[in-house]
């Protein structure tokens, strides 16, 4: 079992739709919590990132952390085609290296 | 103005094959890292470099050697190129090798990729 598991999608949704995207991960060590996306062809890039527990929010997209069940969550309100991309979620420890581990991605098309 | 670069951008090669993928940084970071993605978009570290120094390598086949002449550079070269080694191959940077709490600081900034199919 991966360490960070993630549903690969494809999620396919309408303009203007709420997306949830969603990780699970099974080391309680995590505290970093973190969204890249990537777009067909290029490397990832932050999107937003979390400290421990709790909600945070940035323009369209907020992510939430649920450390009891160990969930995490990226939600994009108002969805645009140009948020089509793949998602993926990444976490790390509180100390040591930064190494990321990451989830598989989902990929997700927004349709005009 | 490119961040963190790499080359080249497609590699297609015959197994058995040695090959070489080069990234380079402007960002003046301390670290830089090289992951592989396989075809199901999942991205796994394969090594870290600090400094010029190897601090991270998972458990990767020898086969795979980075080197890092200087700390904004550092290139993988692959001996004895196998099927299973086609993936798109991430350089990565970020500014130190320890976390900092402050994840802004810690961010990692990925290149393009390396697109290597091995035939």
């Amino acid at each position: 079992q991966k360490e960070v598991e993630q549903d690969p999608g494809p999620l396919s949704v309408p303009e203007g739709a709420i997306v949830s995207l969603n990780c699970t991960y099974s080391n309680s060590a995590f505290q970093y919590f973190m969204w890249y996306r990537q777009y067909s062809r290029k490397g990832p890039e932050l999107l937003m990132y979390t400290y421990s527990s709790g909600n945070k929010e940035d323009g369209r997209f907020t992510a939430q952390v649920d450390k009891s069940s160990k969930y995490i969550s990226l939600f994009i309100r108002d969805s645009q085609p140009s948020d089509s991309a793949t998602y993926l979620c990444a976490m790390r420890t509180s100390g040591g290296y930064n190494k990321l581990i990451f989830g598989a991605g989902t990929r997700l098309a927004v349709h005009p | 103005d490119t961040a963190v670069s790499q080359t080249p951008k497609y590699l297609v090669t015959q197994m058995g094959n040695d090959k070489s993928i080069k990234c380079e940084q402007n960002l003046g970071h301390d670290t830089m890292y090289w992951y592989k993605q396989d075809s199901k978009k999942f991205l796994k570290i394969m090594f870290s470099y600090n400094n010029k120094e190897l601090i991270i390598n998972e458990t990767v086949p020898n086969r795979f050697s980075p080197k890092s002449p200087d700390k904004a550079h550092l290139n993988l070269h692959i001996n004895s190129l196998e099927l299973g080694d086609s993936a798109v191959y991430f350089c990565a940077s970020s500014l130190r090798l320890y976390y900092l709490r402050d994840e802004k600081l810690s961010e990692q900034f990925f290149g393009p990729g390396t697109r290597l199919t091995v035939l």
